[in-house]
């Protein structure tokens, strides 16, 4: 069965600190990994990987893909109070068009 | 960029009502958008997939005659939640790709269902 897992569930740290959040995978036929940031409505998309070792950025959010290991990070440096959300990690498995989510990582960022 | 417009935002209604949720791609076509269901504290399930002019695929345990789903235009589906019970309480959100052979998917921004 496929299954995507992200670690950690809850994570709490203070402005400034860097944080990486984990996932990882167990999919047949995977095309593409993707990460999503929700605050309290809709996730709102930050990036598709589908090779390894190439790290997509996007000002201070950055992620990677290790296809060999199965998994991904997504880093944030400098977090703010705004980053605060739940980020989704989810695979595209080639059926169909439907995404695997994980469980989600729901990253507090205090003051 | 791409948008997903979903209505309404939120919904209450009695038990053994119905309550239909409209989804609408508002720059582009979508042959597929896709329902999911979440719980609090919980990721997103996929409940179905809708295709436009055709029925829609239901995922394992999804009652697909409890939750009808209609993709009549290009740019929208509805999904009813048809004789709706407090345990159907949940966040209901659509999603359409507007990237031809990608997944990057666009998410409305969710329906919350409350039945009394």
């Amino acid at each position: 069965e496929d299954k995507v897992v992200q670690s950690p569930l809850s994570l709490v740290v203070h402005e400034g600190d860097t944080v990486t959040l984990n996932c990882s995978y167990e999919v047949t036929n995977f095309r593409s990994l993707l990460w999503y940031k929700q605050e309290k409505k809709a996730p709102t998309f930050l990036f598709m990987l589908t090779s390894s070792g190439i790290e997509k950025k996007s000002g201070r959010l950055s992620s990677i893909l290790d296809k060999k290991e199965l998994f991904s990070i997504l880093n944030i440096t400098a977090t703010q109070t705004g980053d605060s959300a739940v980020y989704l990690c989810a695979v595209d498995s080639h059926k169909g068009g439907k995404l695997i989510f994980g469980q989600g990582t729901e990253l507090s960022v205090k003051p | 960029g791409a948008v997903v417009s979903q209505h309404p935002s939120r919904v209450i209604c009695k038990s053994g009502t119905s309550v239909k949720i409209e989804c609408r791609s508002l720059d582009f076509q979508a042959t597929t958008m896709f329902w999911y269901r979440q719980f609090p504290k919980q990721s997103l399930m996929l409940m179905a997939t809708s295709n436009e002019g055709s029925k829609a695929t239901y995922e394992q345990g999804v009652e697909k005659d409890k939750f009808l789903i209609n993709h009549a235009s290009l740019t929208l589906s509805t999904l009813t939640v048809t004789s709706a019970h407090p345990e159907d309480s949940s966040f209901y959100i659509c999603s359409a790709s507007s990237v031809s052979g990608a997944n990057v998917l666009t998410f409305g921004a969710g329906s919350r269902l409350t039945v009394l």
